[in-house]
């Protein structure tokens, strides 16, 4: 099964601030990668699929690029509702696999 | 409107089963798949398996072959997740989702439309 990585494990920064989160995967995924935001108790959220394309109502200051291997999800500026664990998760092959988390916190 | 709605929490003892349900609407059981993927406690995110209910075609995951059994019920919109077996390990929310697109099953999915989860506890 393809295994992702995600880096760092956590980011400290402060509201307005820029928030680069990275994943990685095992094998090449092409594009089909998906990034994901979580809050306490609350299910995950698909915020960008295929590896750039922003999900129905996601703000446009959440961005994704990559291809093969490498990941990226940019928040070009922090609001108080970013902060939150984000997941990456490929399609590429069955099963489904996700990455371990990013928890961005505020500094 | 997508809906999503899961069965309530439950409490269970080792070696047994459990049994979650997540309503669908009938948009989604027509026309999309649906995947189970679970959360242990402060952990991550694990794919458990996933059905497209118009076909009742199933897929689960190498980790729980064997042990979980996914169906779906047309006549309620109603899809199931059965983990026999339950260790403490089985602890966790069980979240239902429906995968993203059209062409169910073809290939795999994200998930754009989740339920609100059902916690599991298994305990002596």
């Amino acid at each position: 099964e393809i295994v992702l990585t995600q880096s760092p494990a956590t980011l400290s920064l402060s509201p307005g601030e820029r928030a680069t989160l990275s994943c990685r995967a095992s094998q090449s995924v092409s594009s089909y990668l998906a990034w994901y935001q979580q809050k306490p108790g609350q299910a995950p959220r698909l915020l960008i699929y295929d590896a750039s394309n922003r999900a129905t109502g996601i703000p446009a200051r959440f961005s994704g690029s990559g291809s093969g291997a490498d990941f990226t999800l940019t928040i070009s500026s922090l609001e108080p509702e970013d902060f939150a664990v984000y997941y990456c998760q490929q399609r590429r092959n069955w099963p489904l696999t996700f990455g371990g988390g990013t928890k961005v916190e505020i500094k | 409107q997508v809906q999503v709605e899961q069965s309530g929490a439950e409490v269970k003892k080792p070696g047994t089963s459990v049994k979650v349900s997540c309503k669908a609407s009938a948009s989604t059981f027509s026309s999309y798949a649906v995947s189970w993927v679970r959360q242990a406690p402060g952990q991550g995110l694990e794919w458990m398996g996933g059905i497209v209910p118009i076909s009742a075609t199933t897929k689960n995951a190498p980790k729980f072959q064997g042990r979980v059994t996914i169906t779906a019920d047309e006549l309620t919109s109603t899809i199931y997740m059965e983990l026999s077996s339950l260790t403490s390990e089985d602890t966790g929310v069980y979240y239902c989702a429906r995968e993203r697109g059209g062409n169910p099953g073809s290939s795999p999915r994200d998930l754009d439309y989740w339920g609100q989860g059902t916690l599991v506890t298994v305990s002596s």
